[in-house]
């Protein structure tokens, strides 16, 4: 069985700022890690994944993810954001061997000019 | 256009009614999905079907009923539904149900009344 620890439920932060989406997870097996976005009204879309390789993951619209294994996280970051960021982001994983991805309850960024 | 259609994208409906709500994948993808997300609450994985055969059931109630004629539809049937099943009800797709990335659908928000 697998969790995932969305750390924080709502993120303000001012247009141009740094931010950081905080995402922990437990798991007994090897995981995938995602990170997905929901603008209002609308579905989710992937924003990055790491599957193996290189720690840091680099994805749409600027954000990127570091995988840290001893600390099980996988923090979403934006150097800069914009007021075109505000949406819900979701934290999820996935066994490598099971088709089911477990997710977060979701953080809310507020970009505020 | 994120190539998973939902339709409609809003129904309202009383507790005697009977709807349905319908989704088509338009990515050649074999595993189709649908998540529940309610206001406070995680993503909900109700139902998983690959290659048409269902492969998830997450004991979900007798009034959602699943069908998936094909590989690229997928309906959930709706009766007798109480208000707390008001929620938007998302539809995803992926190539094959151990496949990496979930592709979803804008959503379609039902409301019970």
């Amino acid at each position: 069985a697998q969790s995932v620890t969305q750390l924080d439920s709502q993120v303000p932060v001012f247009e141009e700022a740094p931010v950081e989406l905080r995402c922990n997870y437990s798991s007994s097996v090897s995981v995938y890690l995602f990170w997905y976005v929901q603008y209002p009204n609308q579905g989710l879309q992937l924003l990055l994944k790491y599957l193996s390789g290189s720690t840091l993951v680099k994805g749409i619209n600027g954000f990127e993810a570091e995988f840290n294994k001893s600390q099980t996280s996988f923090h979403l970051r934006k150097p800069s954001v914009h007021i075109s960021d505000t949406a819900e982001y979701f934290c999820a994983v996935k066994d490598t061997n099971a088709g089911k991805s477990t997710f977060g309850d979701g953080t809310t960024l507020t970009v505020k000019p | 256009e994120t190539g998973v259609t939902q339709t409609p994208r809003h129904l309202v409906m009383g507790m005697t009614n009977k709807k349905s709500l319908k989704c088509e994948q338009h990515l050649g993808h074999n595993a189709m999905y649908w998540y529940k997300q309610s206001a406070k609450k995680p993503l909900e994985l109700m139902f998983v079907y690959n290659f048409k055969e269902q492969t998830e059931n997450n004991s979900v109630p007798s009034r959602f009923s699943p069908e998936c004629p094909n590989s690229s539809h997928l309906f959930l049937h709706l009766h007798t539904l109480q208000p707390e099943d008001s929620a938007l009800y998302l539809c995803a797709s992926s190539q094959g149900w151990t496949e990496n990335t979930i592709y979803f659908g804008e959503g379609s928000w039902l409301t019970v009344v």
